[in-house]
């Protein structure tokens, strides 16, 4: 069964506006951690937000900020005033295991292509 | 701070040779791992490294192997290239011990002949 869902296609976003990329995933290990990449087509992943399972709050990182919903397993990425930079591929990533426990191995989706229009 | 750098950032090479790639984390970063990137697989968890031990591994055969120096710096390295190992290799670093972040390098764009 995939770990990390992202089944949307192309998504398309008018500048200025707001988009929500979604990201489902599947573990049963009770700590994890949610992380979303944005990649452009230079292809360096650019690390955007984390999420950790016993988060109380949603995080937040200037533009973006997550939508965490744990009884649902998903956590929606949400890019407020959409800029024309912000056109390229976005993954949703899990770490499975408790913040010290010796993994880093991140488990990523299929990715997702935002366009930003003018 | 200086970010993560990869070296070379492409490379042909032949089917049947061999590669190395270099990878250098962020300075003060203990942990790197790679990853491959394709087309029809996305992106896959090779292994990772911290202080200088391999700590886990992916599902790739024993031709990818790595490993990483007392400075952190890591090198990963594909024997007999296939025609499928032909993918965007990145390398990704973190503190290693609480993980919040990894920060990636811009990766080798590998094509194998």
């Amino acid at each position: 069964a995939q770990k990390i869902t992202q089944t949307q296609p192309g998504m398309f976003v008018q500048e200025k506006e707001a988009v929500t990329l979604d990201c489902t995933y599947d573990t049963s290990d009770p700590s994890y951690g949610l992380f979303w990449y944005k990649q452009p087509s230079s292809g360096e992943m650019i690390f955007l937000i984390y999420q950790g399972s016993y988060d109380q709050q949603n995080a937040t990182e200037g533009r973006y900020s997550l939508n965490f919903q744990k009884a649902r397993k998903s956590a929606n990425l949400v890019i407020s005033a959409s800029q024309l930079g912000d056109s390229a591929m976005y993954f949703c990533a899990m770490r499975e295991g408790a913040t010290g426990e010796a993994n880093s191995k991140l488990t990523f989706g299929k990715g997702i292509t935002l366009s930003v229009r003018p | 701070k200086a970010g993560v750098t990869q070296t070379p950032r492409y490379l042909i090479k032949t089917r049947g040779q061999q590669v190395t790639l270099s990878c250098s984390p962020i300075s003060g970063h203990r942990s790197v791992s790679w990853y491959q990137q394709t087309p029809g697989q996305g992106l896959q968890f090779l292994f990772e490294y911290f202080s200088e031990t391999q700590r886990n591994k992916g599902n790739f055969p024993g031709r990818f192997s790595g490993r990483q120096f007392s400075n952190s710096r890591s090198e990963m390295n594909v024997s007999t290239l296939e025609l499928g190992d032909s993918a965007l290799y990145l390398c990704a670093s973190s503190l290693g011990r609480v993980i919040y972040e990894q920060y990636f390098g811009p990766g080798t764009r590998l094509t194998v002949t």
